[in-house]
């Protein structure tokens, strides 16, 4: 079946390091793949998408790129900040299903000053 | 325009209460969706909907009941509350056809004791 699989966090960086959370999935046929954003005591929010291979979605200077030969959507961000602390959840949707979102278990990055 | 919304934000049952988790948007979306989030899990699909009278079962649709009378409202009904329904709900939707983007409500905090 579908799935999304995530590095396991909590990851704690420092203010202006690099981050990279990775992601991986398993689909039939070829996915919608998101990254998905939830700040403390809210809902998600969209952060980016990529809908077919070698696309790379990007917003608010993170970037994840659409690769079908590792079938891998890697989240990456030169920089973070404070303001980055949140839990990211890795998601895709097949063609195929009418509203079927699977998502990743979700990571926590803590950023620290 | 509020999008997405959802009552109560908080609720503790008893074992066996019923209750009612209300979700409306006025975005005039097509698809909305129930999901549950518990620690570790990612979210997890509980009921969907494609449209006004249309509802389907998503993973774990097991004690709990939908309909969608109107496009706005799509309420979630726990018939007999269980100590493994605490949990966080989010209600979501999103446009038809090719359109990706699901927003989300700030969702309810469950607790059944």
């Amino acid at each position: 079946g579908n799935s999304v699989t995530q590095m396991e966090g909590p990851v704690t960086l420092s203010e202006e390091a690099f981050l990279t959370i990775n992601c991986t999935y398993t689909a039939t046929g070829y996915p919608s793949l998101f990254w998905y954003v939830q700040y403390p005591g809210e809902g998600l929010q969209l952060l980016l998408k990529a809908t077919k291979a070698d696309d790379k979605g990007s917003n608010k200077g993170f970037e994840a790129t659409y690769r079908k030969e590792t079938t891998s959507f890697h989240l990456e961000k030169g920089s973070v900040q404070v303001s980055d602390s949140a839990v990211y959840f890795c998601a895709l949707r097949t063609k195929t299903s009418y509203d079927k979102v699977i998502f990743g278990p979700g990571t926590s990055l803590s950023v620290i000053p | 325009n509020a999008g997405v919304t959802q009552t109560p934000k908080f609720q503790v049952l008893k074992t066996g209460q019923s209750m009612t988790l209300q979700c409306a948007q006025d975005m005039n979306h097509e698809y909305m969706s129930w999901y549950r989030q518990d620690p570790g899990m990612g979210l997890r699909l509980i009921h969907y909907s494609v449209g006004a009278g249309i509802t389907d079962q998503g993973e774990v649709p097991n004690g709990y009941n939908v309909s969608r009378s109107t496009t706005e409202d799509f309420p979630l009904r726990l018939l007999s509350a269980a100590p493994s329904q605490t949990s966080v709900y989010f209600c979501a939707s999103r446009g038809g056809g090719a359109v990706d983007t699901q927003y989300f409500g700030p969702g309810t905090r469950l607790t059944v004791l």
